[in-house]
């Protein structure tokens, strides 16, 4: 049983443009929120997470919307690099395990 | 300079042979972690340890092993018993009470 939900399983986005990745989860014990980055070869790193007491949360180009009713996150990258290529991964915790539930992530490629 | 190293960075093994991947941490974390990941999977995990000398089964234990007997050190063997054991293999770690987990760069076992 797939616990994170993430979609589109790649995406395509023209240099400039928004890049738009969603996550949908079913355990509402879940209480943290990330997303990683992984470029080809390396270890994921930690990029931006969220907390379910606020709905939105931005670092520079990189955001995350949550909505807590809706148990849906999606991370927006705006004004997308051909330097954010890279798989991303969301992820869910809870505060009893802090074991994360990973998406199977979004291979993201940026044309220049 | 704190992080987690992963050795070797590739690894080739005829089958039937057992193979251990290593994992140390310099982040004095308590927790450390092994994930599996193959395309298209996300990240499954295999083992982790919360602390010294304990440790417990995650998602796809089988034909694994795994020992903790310093805070430092997470060493994972793959058995013959592994049926699929060709993969890119990751060790995270975490300190206690935090949700954010530090990857190291991963080994990738190619099983001929």
């Amino acid at each position: 049983q797939q616990q994170v939900k993430q979609s589109p399983q790649s995406l395509i986005v023209q240099k400039g443009g928004i890049s738009i990745i969603n996550c949908a989860y079913e355990n509402t014990a879940f209480d943290y929120f990330p997303w990683y980055q992984q470029f080809p070869g390396k270890g994921p790193a930690l990029l931006i997470a969220i907390r379910p007491d606020v709905s939105e949360k931005k670092e520079g180009r990189f955001t995350i919307s949550f909505n807590k009713s809706a148990k849906q996150f999606s991370l927006h990258i705006m004004d997308s690099q051909p330097g954010d290529s890279a798989t991303y991964f969301c992820a869910a915790s809870e505060g009893g395990s802090y074991i994360p539930t990973f998406g199977r992530g979004t291979s993201l490629i940026v044309h220049p | 300079d704190g992080g987690i190293t992963q050795s070797p960075k590739y690894l080739f093994r005829k089958e039937g042979q057992n193979v251990t991947l290593s994992c140390e941490q310099n982040l004095n974390h308590d927790a450390m972690y092994w994930y599996r990941q193959d395309p298209g999977q996300g990240l499954r995990l295999i083992y982790y340890s919360q602390i010294v000398n304990d440790f417990q089964k995650g998602d796809i234990a089988e034909g694994y092993s795994v020992s903790r007997e310093k805070k430092e050190s997470f060493p994972l063997t793959v058995t013959s018993a592994q049926k699929n054991p060709t993969a890119f293999y990751l060790c995270a770690s975490k300190a206690q009470g935090e949700y954010e987990q530090y990857f190291g760069p991963g080994t990738r076992l190619t099983v001929t």
